[in-house]
């Protein structure tokens, strides 16, 4: 069955540190979404992607960057990790137009800045 | 800028009741409007998705209705059970497959 998943699913760093979090869908999807959610806030979209090579910013974009080398694939980067960046990290993937639109999602990576 | 209420936060119901959660969008210019489950420490289920040309979806005892006009849906739980308590979030979408998400409301259905 096809599938999207996230590596790893807890994470504890410093901060200052570098942090790669992996997404990987096998739906073969053109679109995928990388999603923070914290309490009072909810979900709030950080990067998206429409395809390899295409990247666009989301509403909370800063000190985070991705990269889109093949279709499965879109880490999601924290360049110097914060403690505001301690929250839950969704990632999902969705088709274009006509092939769906629902947006299919991970289980999430928990991740807690010291 | 597109902002998605949910109300109540949170809701507690007896088994057997039917039950209606709202949201409210402040565009109306929407592409869809979706529904998603949340289990504790789970990812996002999908529910129902209802297309702007659309005024309601059905999934068993699920029903989700939506008004452009008025900027609300609502998801309509018949004969509520146990195992759907979780957390109910909507998200609206604008056109750019991006989704905007209410803050949810929490469901305890009590047995």
């Amino acid at each position: 069955d096809a599938e999207i998943t996230q590596s790893p699913r807890h994470k504890i760093t410093e901060t200052g540190r570098q942090v790669t979090l992996a997404c990987h869908q096998t739906w073969n999807h053109n679109n995928m979404f990388w999603y923070r959610q914290d309490l009072g806030h909810g979900l709030r979209l950080i990067h998206y992607s429409y395809g390899v090579q295409d990247t666009n910013k989301g509403e909370v974009s800063d000190g985070y960057s991705v990269s889109r080398s093949n279709t499965e694939d879109l880490p999601l980067t924290l360049e110097s990790a914060a403690s505001s960046q301690t929250s839950v990290y969704f990632c999902a993937s969705s088709d274009r137009r006509g092939g769906g639109e629902t947006q299919y999602f991970g289980p999430g990576t928990r991740l807690l800045v010291l | 800028k597109q902002e998605v209420t949910q109300i109540p936060a949170a809701l507690s119901v007896p088994e057997g009741e039917n039950l209606v959660l709202n949201c409210s969008f402040t565009d109306s210019a929407i592409y869809n409007l979706q529904w998603f489950r949340q289990d504790p420490g789970k990812g996002l289920t999908s529910l129902l998705l209802i297309q702007s040309s659309q005024r309601e979806q059905t999934s068993g005892r699920l029903n989700a209705s939506l008004d452009k006009s008025s900027g609300r849906s609502t998801l309509y739980i018949a004969a509520s059970q146990p195992g759907d308590s979780a957390t109910y979030l909507c998200a609206a979408e604008a056109g750019s497959y991006q989704l905007t998400f209410g803050k949810g409301t929490k469901l305890s259905v009590i047995p």
